[in-house]
């Protein structure tokens, strides 16, 4: 059973930083691209950012481009999502999403991390 | 980046009737649409991807069509778990540019 759980999520003040874990069980980690995917309270979904199976191709929204780092660890099946420079416009459930078989859709969801950022 | 425009953004519907939701892409995407179905509180569920193949578990009354620009997805008898939130995604845009739509809300008449 493919299972994602993210971590990290928190109360965190405009303008610091806070660095978000997905660990991945139930599938070949190494084998699919991993995305984060966010929803503001009461808004629809946003594509974060994504990175392929061996870390050679990574993208980003314009709205975190230059603030937030997407990698992972293939060793240990985990994602992860440095946010820096954090912004009340990025308080938001975020999502850890694998990839489809067939495309850059997504066939599986953790149950989100909560970041709230304020002051 | 490719803007998806989803209608309506909300409809009323009751159990049994045939419902159309409408995805329209800002230029081709070669049927790389994807829909999602988000009940409250939950994390979206994948329904059909490649614009109308059914995920492996999902009921056949859901189906998808399409092409081009516009895309659209039909639950043919509507069910009372199917109200819920239902969102498109193109994932035609490389390296990855990936966008949503704004959702349609579907709620018991």
């Amino acid at each position: 059973e493919v299972q994602l759980v993210e971590s990290g999520g928190g109360l965190v003040q405009p303008g610091r930083s806070l660095r978000l874990s997905c660990a991945a069980s139930g599938f070949t980690f190494d084998d699919y691209a991993m995305h984060w995917v966010r929803q503001a309270p009461g808004k629809g979904l946003e594509w974060v950012s994504g990175i392929s199976w061996n870390s050679g191709s990574i993208g980003y929204a314009d709205s975190v481009k230059g603030r937030f780092t997407i990698s992972r660890d293939n060793a240990k099946n985990s994602l992860y999502l440095q946010m820096n420079s954090l912004r009340a416009e990025d308080t938001a459930l975020y999502y850890c999403a694998k990839e489809g078989i067939f495309g850059a859709y997504f066939d599986y969801w953790g149950q989100g991390t909560l970041v709230t950022v304020s002051s | 980046d490719i803007q998806m425009t989803q209608s309506p953004s909300s409809l009323s519907a009751s159990v049994g009737d045939r419902v159309t939701i409408t995805c329209r892409a800002s230029q081709g995407i070669s049927n790389s649409l994807a829909w999602y179905q988000q009940k409250p509180g939950k994390a979206p569920k994948l329904l059909l991807y490649a614009a109308s193949r059914l995920e492996s578990g999902v009921p056949s009354r859901f189906s998808g069509s399409g092409s081009g620009t516009d895309y659209t997805l039909t639950i043919s008898s509507l069910q009372p778990e199917d109200f819920a939130t239902y969102y498109c995604q193109q994932y035609y845009s490389t390296p990855q540019k990936l966008t949503f739509g704004g959702g349609t809300k579907v709620e018991i008449k």
